[in-house]
């Protein structure tokens, strides 16, 4: 399966710890996104990339978080210093470059803190 | 609490029945509409899009329909199957204003069960 592929799956922590999640994106496509869902909500847009260029973050995204896309392939999104509001899905999107390209979504890293 | 948010509209439905998901968009800029599925402990699949320019499009046993004079978007699933069980969301997004190329916005959600 070539899809959009999260690692981990499920990553429980202690409040205050750093976490990182990587995400491999579909090999061709070049635009990659992160999103944040909550319990019963649709995903919440927090940042993405053009090949290695990070072009727009939320305001979601406080400065606990960073997303990096070194070679413009796999990305990590890390959270430092870890709060209780950050337990949620988190996930990763891919499309091709274009206005109207669909983005495909992997099976994300649920994140729980104690 | 855990339980806000989990109100999400519900359409239940019986297996071969046609299903119609509603969702109410807000940005009268946005141009490009997706159509999800999200089955539990999964991302959201891809169904179908939908460009501004059209007010229909079909897919395999789906059809969505735009009407952008009270922004309105519909997904029909024509002889809905235990499978098709899931939360379906639409998304928009807006491409004409130049500062948000990325964001997808969500709606709701619609909790669509199929009885056999």
């Amino acid at each position: 399966d070539t899809g959009v592929s999260q690692d981990p799956r499920h990553k429980i922590t202690k409040r205050g710890q750093n976490v990182t999640f990587r995400c491999d994106p579909i090999s061709e496509h070049n635009r990659l996104y992160w999103y944040r869902q909550t319990l019963g909500q649709g995903p919440e847009f927090l940042t993405y990339f053009q090949n290695e260029a990070q072009l727009e973050k939320s305001r979601l995204l406080s400065d606990r978080f960073s997303a990096e896309r070194p070679k413009g392939s796999f990305s990590t999104l890390e959270i430092q210093r870890t709060e209780q509001g950050d337990s949620a899905m988190y996930l990763c999107a891919s499309s091709l470059t274009g206005s109207n390209q669909p983005q495909h979504f992997g099976d994300g890293t649920r994140l729980s803190i104690l | 609490g855990e339980s806000v948010g989990l109100h999400l509209p519900t359409l239940s439905v019986q297996e071969g029945d046609n299903s119609i998901i509603n969702c109410a968009y807000s940005n009268s800029a946005s141009d490009y509409f997706i159509w999800y599925k999200q089955e539990s402990g999964k991302g959201p699949q891809f169904i179908i899009d939908i460009r501004s320019n059209m007010d229909k499009r079909q897919g395999q046993r789906v059809t969505v329909l735009l009407n952008k004079t009270v922004k309105h978007l519909s997904l029909q699933i024509a002889a809905t199957q235990p499978g098709d069980s899931a939360v379906y969301f639409c998304a928009e997004k807006d491409n004409a204003g130049g500062t948000s190329y990325g964001k997808l916005t969500f709606g709701q959600g619609t909790i669509l069960t199929v009885h056999p």
